[in-house]
């Protein structure tokens, strides 16, 4: 059973440039999260999507916006990047987090320079 | 959005020791309470997930409890070892809100 995939895995860009990272939850996940890491400061919530509808958002800018297809994969997009964009984005999927909790992907790793 | 806070925010433990670990939560909105093993390279992995006070749950040598009343878990690791090294985050599942994650322990086990 293929798990959660995130494209890229690796991803370079300019202060501001504009950036979109890609999740293929787990088939038949309804629910996709996405959550930012920096060192020091944990898992940072961005955004929950559930059956193409943003359900909560987490206390970032605008320039952090994203969306979710009727196949229930999810794309992020970042605009106007800064240095401190810089961190590990995780995507997790769940059929139901109460009774199973979050499958995560293995991250994109955004490097701003 | 209140915090959710672990602690320590670090261990180094010996093979065989046994430990444990903290996580407590602002107890006003609690829905459900999440453990998640995250080790290195690697993406974090479900633990338990607990909802009712005085909720136990086990999973080989690794058992977590619940006390929703006090907003605190526990997670205990009966005879560490060195694969049980990893970082172990708590969430909390606020009602009709997002999993509220705490900024984790890493626990380090030597052979």
């Amino acid at each position: 059973k293929a798990g959660v995939t995130q494209t890229p895995r690796y991803l370079i860009k300019t202060r501001g440039q504009q950036v979109t990272l890609s999740c293929s939850p787990i088939s038949g996940h309804r629910s996709v999260s996405w959550y930012q890491q920096t060192p020091g400061q944990g898992l940072q919530f961005l955004f929950e999507y559930f059956s193409e509808t943003q359900r909560n958002k987490g206390n970032f800018p605008g320039r952090f916006s994203g969306r979710q297809f009727s196949n229930s994969r999810s794309e992020m997009n970042v605009s106007t990047l800064e240095l401190g964009d810089s961190a590990l984005y995780l995507c997790a999927s769940s059929p139901d987090r109460v009774s199973y909790g979050y499958t995560f992907g293995s991250g994109t790793r955004l490097t701003v320079v | 959005i209140l915090n959710v806070e672990q602690s320590p925010q670090s261990l180094h433990v010996q093979e065989g020791d046994s430990t444990n670990f903290t996580c407590s939560f602002p107890s006003s909105n609690f829905y459900a309470l999440h453990w998640y093993r995250w080790e290195t390279a690697k993406s974090p992995e479900a633990l338990f997930v607990m909802t009712l006070n005085g909720d136990e749950k086990k999973k080989g040598r690794i058992s977590a409890t619940l006390n929703t009343k006090e907003g605190y878990s526990y997670l205990y690791i009966k005879g560490s070892q060195p694969e049980d090294s990893a970082t172990y985050l708590c969430a909390e599942d606020q009602a009709g809100t997002a999993l509220i994650f705490g900024k984790g322990t890493t626990l380090s086990v030597s052979s």
